[in-house]
């Protein structure tokens, strides 16, 4: 079964709007969780990693104050999209790395994704 | 940096046809190598991996080889059915890091 879990699954809002999506790690703690953007036809890009109890780490070219990661828990980290607008519309993944596992079993557990829809 | 290559898609296939799917990959050092595959409307699944030169990932017949001579990573199915029709990504790990980088994604569609 699932050990990441992503909510909601499929957004669809008026620009302006901000949107907080969120992800879960269901079979363990994760200190780490990524957030990954993909567009049409494109790879996945990683956009920030998340940490327990500090800043998000932000990839080159992603806005801090665009896409707010809050990682308050060992099993949560949310997104939230503010002020969203139609470039904003993509297809919204993330993962987690379960620390009792090797890295090269299993990098990461990803959650199914959010598609993202903005009018 | 780091960078993985991977054939551009669309590749469509009739069911029972041999699939290749190319990936190489540029890197300094020995990472881990792994196939990952995206169903339509879903998250991506870990489909095999590889930790080492010389290693053979396989499942779900599918199967792919760490090469180290030649940086590659090539997917391969003797038979595919349509239920394989997908985008599969190909994707480097170094141990240490928690950062994966993708290929670009290939979009395999198996027709009946």
């Amino acid at each position: 079964g699932a050990v990441v879990s992503q909510h909601p699954s499929r957004v669809i809002c008026k620009s302006g709007t901000s949107v907080k999506i969120e992800c879960r790690s269901l079979d363990f703690q994760a200190t780490t969780m990524f957030w990954y953007r993909q567009f049409p036809k494109q790879s996945l890009m990683l956009m920030a990693t998340s940490n327990e109890g500090s800043k998000a780490t932000y990839e080159q070219g992603v806005e801090k104050d665009k896409f707010l990661i809050n990682h308050a828990s060992l099993t949560l980290s949310t997104l939230t999209v503010t002020s969203a607008h139609p470039e904003d519309s993509s297809f919204y993944i993330c993962s987690a790395r379960d620390p009792n596992r090797g890295l090269g079993n299993q990098p990461q557990h990803f959650g199914d994704g959010t598609r993202l829809s903005i009018l | 940096g780091d960078s993985v290559t991977q054939m551009e898609g669309p590749v469509t296939l009739s069911e029972e046809a041999c699939l290749t799917i190319n990936c190489t990959y540029t890197a300094t050092g020995y990472p881990s190598l792994f196939w990952y595959v995206q169903y339509p409307g879903e998250g991506l699944q870990l489909l095999l991996k590889a930790t080492k030169a010389d290693d053979k990932g396989s499942n779900k017949g599918f199967e792919a080889t760490y090469r180290k001579e030649t940086t590659s990573f090539h997917l391969e199915k003797g038979s595919v059915q349509v239920s394989d029709s997908a985008v599969y990504f190909c994707a480097l790990l170094f141990g240490g890091y928690q950062k994966v980088t993708f290929g670009i994604g290939t979009k395999l569609q198996v027709i009946p």
